[in-house]
């Protein structure tokens, strides 16, 4: 079956210049995730989606970095004025948030192939 | 502070041995501990999962201890194979609702023929 899509694959951007990042979860699930992974570091949390709640946006690192998920499915992630630091891979998880009861894998994220951003 | 270490070395093993990477934490009390494996260029793949209330927890070749004591957990590939080669994430979630994961750096295990 499908797995999580991103789109593009690959980024290449100039400082300044706003980007978009579109991420396609899983149908059906409704927990969705971004990260950032920057070369040699652990995945970096940035925002979480859950269903029709508001999303926890407490890793965003500053206000130029925003994220949507329009109709509880596809998700954009958006990088306004980007700067060089801002050079990373970002991934997107979904996550099919089942209760607590029981399954061995509960909360476990299945993870797209990621964008890989660079900014000159 | 908060932390997750895992070996930032790589691990060079011969084929066949057991691989035993080592995840540990400081200043969390997760509710759960998982275990990603991630090849070059691809996202994190879900391998297994434990609870607080688990000791040991068993996969085909793989196996997870967790220590909430030591605040460690261990993970095993035993008679691995040049195809176990990625680097092998840990992350943890949080109690008290929370559904974040906070992944550890990774640790690239090398296994040689």
């Amino acid at each position: 079956g499908a797995g999580v899509s991103q789109s593009p694959s690959n980024k290449v951007t100039e400082k300044g210049k706003d980007v978009e990042l579109r991420c396609d979860p899983i149908s059906g699930h409704t927990a969705l995730y971004w990260y950032r992974q920057s070369l040699g570091q652990g995945l970096e949390f940035l925002i979480y989606f859950q269903g029709n709640s508001a999303p926890d946006k407490s890793g965003l690192p500053s206000d130029r970095f925003s994220a949507e998920r329009t109709g509880g499915s596809v998700s954009t992630l958006t990088i306004q004025r980007t700067q060089q630091e801002d050079s990373a891979v970002y991934l997107c998880a979904s996550s099919p948030q089942r209760g607590l009861a029981a399954l061995s894998s509960y909360n476990e994220q299945f993870f797209g192939p990621g964008t890989r951003l660079t900014v000159l | 502070s908060q932390k997750i270490e895992q070996n930032s070395e790589a691990l060079n093993i011969q084929e066949g041995k057991t691989a035993t990477l080592t995840c540990n934490y400081t200043n969390y009390s997760p509710a759960y501990l998982q275990w990603y494996r991630q090849d070059p260029g691809r996202g994190p793949v879900f391998l297994l999962l434990i609870r607080e209330n688990e000791k040991e927890k068993r996969k085909e070749r793989l196996k997870v201890t967790f220590d909430t004591t030591l605040k460690q957990s261990l993970f095993h590939i035993t008679a691995s194979q040049p195809a176990d080669s990625a680097t092998y994430l840990c992350a943890l979630l949080l109690s008290g609702g929370y559904n974040k994961l906070i992944f550890g750096a990774g640790t690239r295990l090398a296994v040689h023929p």
